[in-house]
């Protein structure tokens, strides 16, 4: 199966601050998520985004399938971004979603 | 309004006494997962249906089954939890097949203590 990186493992931000995660994926995928998971543990998704740019708010993807990789931008981070932050994808042509290593953001006031 | 809901939120069982997760969705979702993921890791997928072929990775132990009865509903077995075990399960729907793209929606958990 595929093997998802992401980088960096753990990030402190002052809030108002911007950020930039980078998720690397060892083969092609067809279908590239991002996900954000409070400390509560409930994973919600932010991007379908398997390539191109999208922007929802003060988080935008982009997605450079050629390369294999992703990035994920946070602006004007605020202390409700906290948590940990996972892309996931699947082969192309298999099902199982694999989840990267993950992201912890802790931003403070 | 929730979509995938899980029950119970937290659950404490002893050592090899068979506890039973659910899940519901009210999304009329053709696949739904379970995923198990431990302290500081990410979630790692442990079968899921599509409607109701059952699909069962590789390394998942046999200690842990599912049943899904209907489209709504969805539940995991594990028949003798050990102290390994402990951790928060996850359920998940999706449309249709991921690899078509198809966003994938959590329920928020099922934390499991073992004792």
């Amino acid at each position: 199966g595929i093997q998802v990186e992401q980088s960096p493992p753990d990030l402190i931000l002052q809030e108002g601050a911007n950020s930039t995660l980078r998720c690397n994926f060892s083969d092609s995928v067809n279908n590239l998520q991002w996900f954000h998971q409070n400390p509560w543990g409930q994973l919600i998704n932010l991007f379908y985004i398997p390539s191109g740019t999208k922007q929802n708010g003060r988080l935008s993807a982009t997605t450079v399938a050629t390369e294999r990789y992703s990035l994920l931008y946070i602006s004007s981070s605020q202390t409700t971004d906290s948590g940990v932050y996972f892309c996931a994808g699947s082969g192309r042509g298999y099902q199982k979603v694999t989840f990267g290593t993950g992201t912890k953001l802790q931003v403070i006031p | 309004d929730a979509m995938v809901i899980q029950n119970p939120r937290y659950q404490v069982t002893q050592f090899g006494k068979p506890v039973t997760l659910s899940c519901s969705q009210t999304l009329n979702h053709n696949v739904m997962y379970w995923y198990q993921q431990k302290s500081s890791q990410a979630p790692k997928l442990l079968f899921h249906y599509y409607d109701k072929d059952f699909n069962n990775e590789a390394d998942t132990p046999d200690n842990f089954q599912s049943r899904r009865p209907n489209t709504s509903f969805c539940f995991l077995d594990i028949r003798s939890p050990g102290l390994g075990d402990a951790a928060m399960y996850l359920c998940a729907t999706s449309r249709g097949q991921v690899f078509s793209g198809n966003t994938i929606y959590f329920g928020e958990g099922s934390w499991l203590t073992v004792v």
